[in-house]
């Protein structure tokens, strides 16, 4: 079974430019987490969907950041502009929407902001 | 909301000696409790979970147990080798929606 993928690995712009990272969970997990994981810091939710619905976005600061799971699949998760702070690692996890219910990780995008 | 912490941040231990690793949580509806770990440079992998409705499971050498009076769970790795070296995680969540994870604890088994 192949694993979450996520696309790109790393990421280097300069701040004020826009960035976007692509996901796509496991084949047939209906839930789809977006992380921010700072170094030497656990991850730090940013949105949560159910299929194409995103059921908790409350992390996520709209204001520069827009995500979306068009069909229910894949996702991309969107920064503009990005800032200095917003350097770190973006992880996407899935997870199959039914009990056990836990979670599967990308390898994450390491973004860094210039 | 849950709030998880964990302790110590970082830890080293000599091979073939027990590492522990604890977390606490705020959130008494909390129910599930995953453990992850995280080489350098690559995903959180699950390594251990436990549910709200059991006090401690076992899987070869790595246990976890689970206190919900005291609301607090705790990794317990025993004959730690070399390739255990790795930053763990810790999380809890309630009916699996929102995970909140504490701030890791890097482990060095010294060879």
């Amino acid at each position: 079974e192949a694993g979450v993928v996520q696309s790109p690995r790393y990421k280097i712009i300069e701040k004020k430019q826009p960035v976007a990272f692509w996901c796509n969970p496991i084949s047939g997990h209906n839930t789809l987490y977006w992380y921010l994981q700072n170094l030497g810091q656990g991850p730090e939710l940013l949105i949560r969907y159910e299929n194409e619905e995103a059921v908790d976005d409350s992390q996520l600061p709209k204001d520069r950041f827009s995500a979306e799971r068009l069909k229910g699949v894949d996702s991309t998760l969107k920064i503009q502009p990005a800032e200095l702070g917003d350097s770190a690692v973006y992880l996407c996890a899935s997870s199959p929407g039914q009990s056990p219910d836990t979670q599967y990780f990308g390898p994450g995008t390491r973004l860094t902001v210039l | 909301g849950e709030n998880v912490e964990q302790h110590p941040s970082t830890l080293s231990v000599q091979e073939g000696d027990s590492a522990v690793i604890k977390c606490t949580y705020s959130d008494s509806a909390s129910n599930y409790f995953p453990w992850y770990k995280q080489e350098l440079g690559k995903r959180p992998q699950l390594i251990i979970d436990i549910r709200s409705n059991v006090g401690e499971k076992k899987d070869q050498r790595i246990a976890v147990t689970l206190n919900k009076t005291a609301k607090h769970f705790s990794l317990h790795i025993t004959e730690t080798q070399p390739e255990d070296s790795a930053v763990y995680f810790c999380a809890a969540s309630k009916n699996f929606n929102k995970f909140y994870f504490g701030s890791g604890t890097k482990l060095n088994v010294k060879p």
